[in-house]
């Protein structure tokens, strides 16, 4: 597609919920990269892909948190047993190739997850 | 680990004024540097970035920031704002040798008054 796909936009769960947020990078981007954006702060780094390969999740705040990019395309952030504190909007980016110094990223819209 | 800092959170300004928003970052090693925006409603977009060379780069929309290394900072200038430069702008720091992650500002929201 033109741009970074996520999905879905808004997501209400309640406590202790498990939830999956699907992101859709450019088509032929090899990095892939989740962010997490509090309400009022700037986006938070959670995990990075090249290809298939998770080759930094340093971000991720707990392991309830788990990321996967099985074929190297489509990704998925699960959360499980979500608290309130992982309200936030979860932002996906891609890059065609490496990190932002070749060719920048593409953010996607972002997908705002409520807990309550 | 590096950090980046902007100080200004909130600014209202006047069509026509001019804007400099400061960001500061801290890290010892090589950096690229850039400014996102976000309008509202809308996902990041890049407005402009550092790699090396002149330390003034201009992006799109009339945009421009200066690289100052002993002062680690890469502050956003614009001579003259317009009603449609109302948005959120966040800087942002890549360290060349900790990984390919940015690490922003928390943003500094900008509201042009007509």
């Amino acid at each position: 597609g033109a741009g970074v796909s996520q999905s879905p936009r808004y997501k209400v769960a309640k406590r202790g919920q498990d939830v999956a947020l699907r992101c859709d990078p450019i088509s032929g981007h090899v990095s892939l990269f989740w962010y997490q954006q509090a309400l009022g702060q700037g986006p938070e780094f959670l995990t990075y892909f090249q290809n298939e390969a998770q080759l930094d999740k340093s971000g991720l705040p707990s392991d309830r948190f788990f990321a996967e990019r099985p074929e190297g395309s489509v990704s998925t952030l699960k959360i499980q047993r979500t608290q309130q504190e992982d309200s936030a909007v979860y932002l996906c980016a891609s890059s065609l190739v490496g990190g932002p110094t070749n060719y920048g990223y593409t953010f996607g819209s972002g997908t705002r997850l409520t807990v309550v | 680990a590096q950090s980046v800092s902007q100080h200004n959170h909130h600014v209202i300004l006047s069509e026509a004024a001019s804007l400099e928003l400061g960001c500061n970052y801290s890290y010892g090693g090589t950096v690229n540097l850039f400014w996102y925006v976000q309008y509202p409603g809308q996902h990041l977009q890049l407005l402009l970035k550092y790699f090396s060379g002149d330390p003034l780069v201009k992006g799109i929309k009339g945009f421009e920031a200066e690289f100052i290394k002993s002062k680690f900072s890469f502050n956003l200038r614009k001579p003259s704002v317009q009603w449609s430069d109302t948005a959120e702008y966040f800087c942002a720091v890549n360290a060349l040798d900790a990984g390919n992650m940015l690490t922003f500002g928390g943003g500094t929201r900008l509201m042009v008054k007509p």
